[in-house]
């Protein structure tokens, strides 16, 4: 197996524009994970979803960040209007359910966002 | 969920055991603990959980106190590979697996 894919691995922007992070969990996963990375405040949980559905969307920081799961094979992260503060980098993660409490999350190589 | 106390930083020697203590007085009886590391400029991976009993893997031991307020994570031989930064998370099986990540502790295995 591949691995959860991340695109692009880097993103530059300017600020105002609008940005989509892409991700694709590893095959049987019903669980997904986005989480950002900053040197500020850390790995912080943005949304999950499970079974395509968005379950806890209380990290997403504001109203220019939006998340979809179209299919079980795919999600996006969308900022819309960037902004510098939005640099940092985005990590998705993804889990089979039914493990348990082995909750082995594997995580993508995350994207790196930079916002000029 | 729980909250954790973890040393932001430790040196370790390579080829020496590598020994990450973690604090979690407030953990509740269905909370595990899980360690994760993140290696430079990559994602999280997991290493180990446990409840109550030490744990074992090919990656590293988990030894948890009686009382299960504070764990160790051991390395047994660390690596010039292991410099990381070693999470230590406490969470609920029905958390629906969501993890809360803290600081955690940056390993620095020396040569």
């Amino acid at each position: 197996d591949a691995g959860v894919i991340q695109s692009p691995r880097h993103e530059v922007t300017e600020m105002g524009q609008e940005v989509t992070l892409r991700c694709k969990p590893i095959s049987g996963h019903d669980y997904l994970f986005w989480y950002r990375q900053t040197m500020m405040r850390g790995l912080e949980l943005l949304i999950y979803f499970n079974n395509n559905v968005p379950i806890d969307d209380s990290g997403m920081p504001e109203d220019r960040f939006s998340a979809k799961m179209p299919n079980a094979s795919f999600s996006t992260l969308k900022i819309q209007p960037s902004e510098p503060r939005d640099s940092a980098v985005y990590f998705c993660a993804s889990i089979p359910s039914g493990t348990g409490a082995y909750n082995e999350q594997f995580f993508g190589p995350g994207t790196r966002l930079t916002v000029l | 969920d729980a909250k954790t106390t973890q040393p932001p930083s430790m040196d370790c020697a390579e080829g020496r055991a590598a020994n990450l203590p973690c604090n979690h007085s407030t953990i509740s009886g269905n909370e595990y603990v899980y360690w994760y590391r993140q290696i430079h400029s990559q994602g999280p991976q997991y290493i180990i959980h446990g409840l109550k009993n030490n744990e074992t893997n090919e990656m590293a031991s988990l030894i948890i106190t009686e009382d299960r307020k504070s764990s160790t994570l051991i390395l047994p031989h660390a690596t010039l590979r292991d410099t990381a930064v070693y999470y230590c998370i406490v969470s609920s099986r029905g958390s629906n697996y969501k993890l809360t990540f803290g600081k955690g502790t940056l390993l620095t295995v020396n040569p």
